[in-house]
């Protein structure tokens, strides 16, 4: 079965704390995509990843890192710097960077105690 | 920038035909796109189009382009519950490697 996985489907976060959302494909996809979405509003992207070893800023990576040291895992770190992390988290790839239809992984939702 | 607008709500009748609004910004934007959202999941990937096409069916689903006035939408045929969710329109952004989303429709379907 090939797809996106993202684990785990809920995560809880304590003031200062780092947490990592993992997000995993079998697609045999060269780029990668992390976007938050809040409530109401459509998705922004955090960070974006066209082949390993590479990625880049998306329109809010402030407070977020990435890695991508193999083809198939993106994971996501949200940092004790990123003040208002309580959102709904989604991981997408494309065969290629640019002009490819993204497939989107289930989504972490992270909540902070 | 480039930006992306939808209506929030949309409310029909089972078996009645939707047809979910969508303007954008980027001219430059060489595929659309439709996603459906289900409570707590992720986005599926309904449908695109090509900026050269006006229309585009699939099934129950038909998406008509308006280049012109930068008009997108979305018909979903017969409409059914298993239907309600909410639809997000996507155009790609001047800059490459990036989809600029609308807010996103939620469609509630209605006995």
């Amino acid at each position: 079965d090939g797809g996106i996985t993202q684990s785990p489907k809920y995560l809880f976060r304590k003031e200062g704390q780092n947490v990592t959302l993992s997000c995993e494909q079998n697609l045999n996809h060269d780029a990668m995509y992390w976007y938050r979405q809040d409530p109401g509003q459509g998705l922004r992207l955090i960070y974006y990843s066209q082949i390993v070893n590479d990625f880049q800023k998306g329109d809010i990576a402030e407070g977020y890192s990435v890695s991508r040291e193999k083809k198939e895992s993106f994971p996501l770190t949200v940092t004790s710097a990123q003040k208002n992390p309580t959102a709904f988290y989604l991981c997408a790839s494309s065969r290629e960077g640019g002009r490819e239809t993204q497939y989107f992984g289930p989504g972490t939702r992270l909540l902070v105690l | 920038g480039e930006d992306v607008e939808q209506s929030l709500f949309l409310s029909v009748r089972e078996g009645d035909s939707s047809v979910i609004n969508c303007t954008y910004t980027d001219s430059s934007s060489t595929y659309l796109y439709w996603y459906k959202q289900e409570p707590g999941a992720g986005l599926q990937l309904l449908t695109y189009i090509f900026s050269n096409m006006d229309m585009k069916q699939d099934q129950r689903l038909t998406v008509l382009l308006n280049k012109k006035d930068k008009h997108l939408s979305l018909r979903i045929a017969d409409t059914q519950t298993g239907d309600s969710a909410i639809y997000f329109c996507a155009s790609e952004a001047r800059g490459y490697n990036k989809l600029i989303f609308g807010a996103g429709t939620r469609l509630a379907v209605h006995p």
